[in-house]
C-alpha cells in the first residue's frame, strides 16, 4: 500500500515569494493534516481538511493556506515568503473516524534565501 | 491536550531491551496514551496507543501504570534502525482527526 507522498521533496526559494506544496493521502484517507516542523519550535499544527473543508486550523498567519480536492489530495500555499518559513513541512493523512493513528509523509524541505 | 514529560535523551546498547518514560500526571480518565517515533530525514510514524491495558504490536509494547500517570514504551530488541525521537502523546477519545501536539520528545541512540 502506497504511503504519503509530498512534492517537491525539497524547495528553495527567496523572500517575498509565494510557493505551493502538495500532498498525496493514503487510498482511502479523507483527512489530511499539515505540520511546520523546525528546529527551534518542533512540530506545530498548521491545519486539516476533511472532505474539502477545513475543520481545524493552527496558530498560523493568514499567508498560510491551504486546500483539499474531490479526491482527498491537499495542496497548502505559503505568500509573501519570509526567512522564518524556512522548514520541513510534513503532511499526514488518517482514516476518518475516532482516534484514527496519523500517517506521515516525509516532508517538504523548504529553504527561504 | 494534557502534558508529558519525557527524558530529553537515552542510549541503548543494540540488541539490548529499551524502556522509554513518559510521566503524564495530569491525564484524564478517558485521554489515550499515543506514541510515535521520528527517524532521521523522515516523517513522524505511528508507534502504539493504549488506554488503561498493556499494549503490543509488531513494533513495541506500551506499559501504563495503574494510575495512569505514567507509561512505558518497550523495544525489546533495539536496532541500529530503531535509532530515533520518541513522542508520546495523549490525546482525547472521540478527538477524530484533532491535531497532534508534540513535545520535545526522546532522542534515543542504539550503539552497535
Amino acid at each position: 500500500k502506497a504511503g504519503v507522498t509530498q512534492t517537491p521533496r525539497y524547495l528553495i526559494k527567496t523572500r517575498g515569494q509565494q510557493v505551493t506544496l502538495s500532498c498525496s493521502p493514503i487510498s482511502g484517507h479523507r483527512s489530511v493534516s499539515w505540520y511546520q516542523q523546525t528546529p527551534g519550535q518542533g512540530l506545530q499544527f498548521l491545519f486539516e481538511y476533511f472532505s474539502e473543508t477545513q475543520r481545524n486550523k493552527g496558530n498560523f498567519p493568514g499567508r498560510f493556506s491551504g486546500r483539499q480536492f474531490s479526491n482527498s489530495r491537499s495542496e497548502m500555499n505559503v505568500s509573501t515568503l519570509e526567512l522564518g518559513d524556512s522548514a520541513l513541512y510534513l503532511c499526514a493523512s488518517s482514516l476518518a473516524g475516532r482516534d484514527q493513528p496519523q500517517h506521515f509523509g516525509d516532508g517538504t524541505r523548504l529553504s527561504i534565501l | 491536550d494534557a502534558k508529558t514529560t519525557q527524558p530529553n535523551s537515552m542510549e541503548s546498547n543494540e540488541e539490548e531491551p529499551v524502556h522509554l518514560p513518559c510521566n503524564h500526571s495530569t491525564i484524564s480518565g478517558t485521554d489515550y496514551i499515543h506514541w510515535y517515533r521520528q527517524l532521521p530525514s523522515q516523517g513522524p510514524e505511528y508507534v502504539i496507543h493504549g488506554l488503561t491495558s498493556n499494549v503490543n504490536n509488531r513494533m513495541a509494547s506500551l506499559a501504563i501504570a495503574e494510575d495512569r500517570k505514567s507509561s512505558t514504551l518497550i523495544l525489546h530488541r533495539a536496532t541500529l534502525r530503531d535509532a530515533a525521537v520518541y513522542y508520546c502523546i495523549l490525546r482525547a477519545p472521540f478527538s477524530g482527526n484533532t491535531p497532534l501536539v508534540f513535545g520535545k520528545g526522546t532522542r534515543l541512540s542504539v550503539i552497535a
